[in-house]
């Protein structure tokens, strides 16, 4: 059975700080993760996508990806308190016909 | 805007009833997936259409059944509902493309109660 394993926190943080969420995946045909976002109450949106091993940088987000240790994820620099959300790990397997199977989430609380 | 909409926003309904969730899109994407999300088990996807004549089952279809009625437009039924249907549903949709580059966008989301 396909799985993706976070852990579900609370991770803490304080402003200003890298925050480090992990994600481990089952299945080493996996080609493609993505890290969702998800404020409470509101729908899931995309943060990062990485395919390729070795890290994905977007702004503030660095997407982090080894797949002989089946390990993805996601650095968040100079933590906001607006950053504060459930963070969803998402690997896709099968290729462009396959589907997402989603991890549980990690949620994340930045401290002012 | 282009978006995803999905009606109610919030239901509840009572055991053994049948009910309808809709979603439509304005993105003119052609596949569209049913989840739902209850705490402590993430997302689940339910069924999934990547496009009007093509229906899948997901990892939790019993249930629930579905219909693509249009390119824009996905429902999804509980034929006859019970408590532990209680969730939040979510649709989505995607444009087929590369592995990495296919996003799925979420709908805002309904909130179904059975009593």
């Amino acid at each position: 059975q396909k799985e993706v394993e976070q852990n579900s926190g609370p991770l803490s943080v304080p402003e200003g700080a890298i925050a480090s969420l992990n994600c481990t995946y089952s299945d080493r045909v996996s080609q493609s993760f993505f890290w969702y976002r998800q404020y409470s109450g509101k729908s899931p949106e995309l943060i990062m996508s990485i395919y390729s091993n070795g890290d994905k940088e977007d702004g503030r987000f660095t997407a982090q990806l080894n797949k002989a240790s089946q390990y993805v994820s996601l650095l968040i620099r100079d933590s906001q308190p607006s950053d504060s959300a459930t963070y969803l790990c998402a690997v896709r397997y099968g290729g462009s016909q396959g589907n997402l199977i989603f991890g549980k989430g990690t949620k994340l609380s930045v401290k002012p | 805007d282009a978006d995803v909409t999905q009606t109610p926003r919030n239901r509840i309904t009572k055991t053994g009833k049948r009910i309808m969730l809709e979603c439509s899109q304005t993105k003119g994407h052609d596949r569209m997936y049913w989840y739902r999300q209850d705490p402590g088990l993430g997302l689940r996807l339910i069924y999934y259409s990547f496009d009007v004549k093509d229906i899948n089952k997901g990892e939790i279809s019993d249930g629930y059944s579905v219909s693509r009625q249009a390119q824009a437009k996905f429902s999804l039924s509980l034929e006859s509902a019970i408590p532990n249907q209680t969730a939040l549903y979510f649709c989505a949709t995607s444009l087929p493309g590369a592995p990495d580059q296919e996003t799925q966008y979420f709908g805002p989301g309904t909130r179904l109660l059975v009593l």
